[in-house]
């Protein structure tokens, strides 16, 4: 079952633009993780952010959560081509023995 | 650091013959995990090893088996490969578990057609 739903699904946008991605799951969170995937590589840990944190930044990269609504976002300020890749959000639940369930991602394109 | 490696990168299988895939972190993690990634359904957990000398099934066991052989690497054994195990498998690995952060840190993939 999938704890995570990035939405959308697809996302494309010109370099210099502002891409927003949104993660939706369903049970109680100790954290949500954010990865990028580019093409035919394996995931990159972008960012974490605990259940207790409402938001965080790392360089261009600034996440919020709410646990009220069982909802993050992802937001990729000032965007680059090299931007362009697929976004995932994990949850890491509790009880979970520390696994992560991923959601189905974002392709984000970014041109140039 | 090399960080996760895996072998091979791709591999052509027909139905019914077996094969391994190999996994190696030289992170000194005690996590490993096996993820399969298929088109449109994400991540989805094969196996996972919280510490060296154990294992469990994750969301999609049938059809494979794992090997934690210590703490450095994680196989994982297709015994009779079936179409349906036509993926991208990835391995990954992560800090001991509560610790403030655990990211997982994924290796680059193997590729499997099964015909």
């Amino acid at each position: 079952s999938q704890q995570g739903e990035e939405d959308p699904q697809a996302l494309s946008i010109q370099e210099g633009e502002n891409a927003t991605m949104n993660c939706s799951y369903k049970t109680s969170i100790n954290n949500l993780q954010w990865y990028r995937q580019n093409s035919g590589r394996g995931l990159v840990h972008l960012i974490l952010i605990r259940s207790n944190e409402r938001e965080k930044h790392s360089g261009r990269l600034r996440v919020t959560l709410d646990t009220s609504k069982k909802s993050s976002s992802l937001l990729i300020t000032a965007s680059r081509a090299a931007d362009t890749a697929s976004y995932f959000c994990a949850t890491d639940v509790p009880g979970s023995n520390y696994k992560l369930t991923f959601g189905k991602g974002t392709l984000l394109t970014v041109n140039p | 650091n090399a960080g996760v490696t895996q072998t091979p990168k791709f591999q052509v299988l027909k139905t019914g013959q077996s094969m391994t895939l190999q996994c190696a972190q030289d992170m000194n993690h005690n996590s490993m995990y096996w993820y399969r990634q298929d088109p449109g359904m994400g991540l989805r957990l094969i196996y996972y090893s919280a510490s060296e000398g154990t294992t469990d099934k994750g969301e999609v066991p049938n059809g494979y088996n794992v090997s934690r052989l210590n703490k450095r690497e994680f196989s994982l054994r297709l015994e009779s490969a079936a179409p349906s195990q036509t993926s991208v498998y990835f391995c990954a690995s992560s800090v001991i578990p509560g610790q403030a952060l655990y990211e997982q840190y994924f290796g680059p993939g193997t590729r499997l057609t099964v015909t």
